[in-house]
């Protein structure tokens, strides 16, 4: 089946300590997206790649950066992490932006700062 | 500014019918989505509407009124597997997915 795949499903790390979460889908898409959600909080978006074109929202922190090797795979790099970013990170892809822009989302990964 | 609202907690019967609301103010509009989403499980798509008017798939129906910004996800014949967030979402004029926070629904036996 086509999916998104996300690995570790839970990640846990030191404060400071850099960690690399990682995407990968098997659906093709052009649009890769990372969100970072918090509970009871909406997903927030931190990038997204069309293609190899990325784009990073204007209030992500400098501490994350984001990699597209090639179309299936898709890593979020915390360089620092702190305690305020313990979340959930979501992946997810969509064929493209328009004209409908259904988006499929990867189990996520549950990241935990000690 | 960019802005999805809903109410953040809602409680129902087993076998009720429950209408979560989403009024919406975002720059441009192509579109508002219906995601559901378990308990630390990633959301999974409900439903699309950009047309005004009731969209029916099986148990669960959203409505889309563009003039006033308001959509409506309505759950009918309520199941335990139901409660979970339902998050609304709209992609605005740059095709990029506005979020609200979600409605958590809670079902009672």
């Amino acid at each position: 089946d086509a999916m998104v795949i996300q690995n570790p499903r839970y990640q846990v790390t030191q404060f400071g300590k850099p960690v690399t979460l990682s995407c990968s889908q098997t659906l093709n898409h052009n649009v890769m997206y990372w969100y970072q959600q918090k509970s009871s909080q909406a997903p927030k978006l931190l990038f997204h790649y069309y293609d190899k074109d990325f784009n990073n929202e204007a209030d992500t922190p400098d501490n994350f950066q984001s990699r597209r090797p090639n179309t299936s795979f898709c890593f979020l790099d915390i360089r620092s992490p702190g305690l305020g970013d313990a979340a959930m990170y979501l992946c997810a892809t969509s064929r493209g932006t328009e004209p409908y822009n259904e988006q499929f989302f990867g189990p996520g990964t549950r990241l935990t700062v000690l | 500014g960019q802005n999805i609202d809903q109410p953040t907690e809602m409680t129902a019967t087993e076998g009720a019918i429950v209408q979560i609301n989403c009024t919406y103010q975002t720059s441009g509009f192509n579109g508002l989505f219906w995601y559901q989403q378990h308990a630390g499980e990633a959301p999974t798509f409900l439903s699309y509407n950009v047309l005004d008017g009731l969209e029916e798939k099986g148990r669960f129906s959203s409505f889309l009124s563009r003039s006033k910004g308001y959509s409506y996800l309505l759950l009918k014949e309520l199941q335990m597997k139901d409660s979970a967030s339902y998050l609304c979402a709209v992609l605005d004029s740059n095709y990029q997915l506005i979020w609200g926070a979600g409605t958590k629904l809670i079902i009672k036996p």
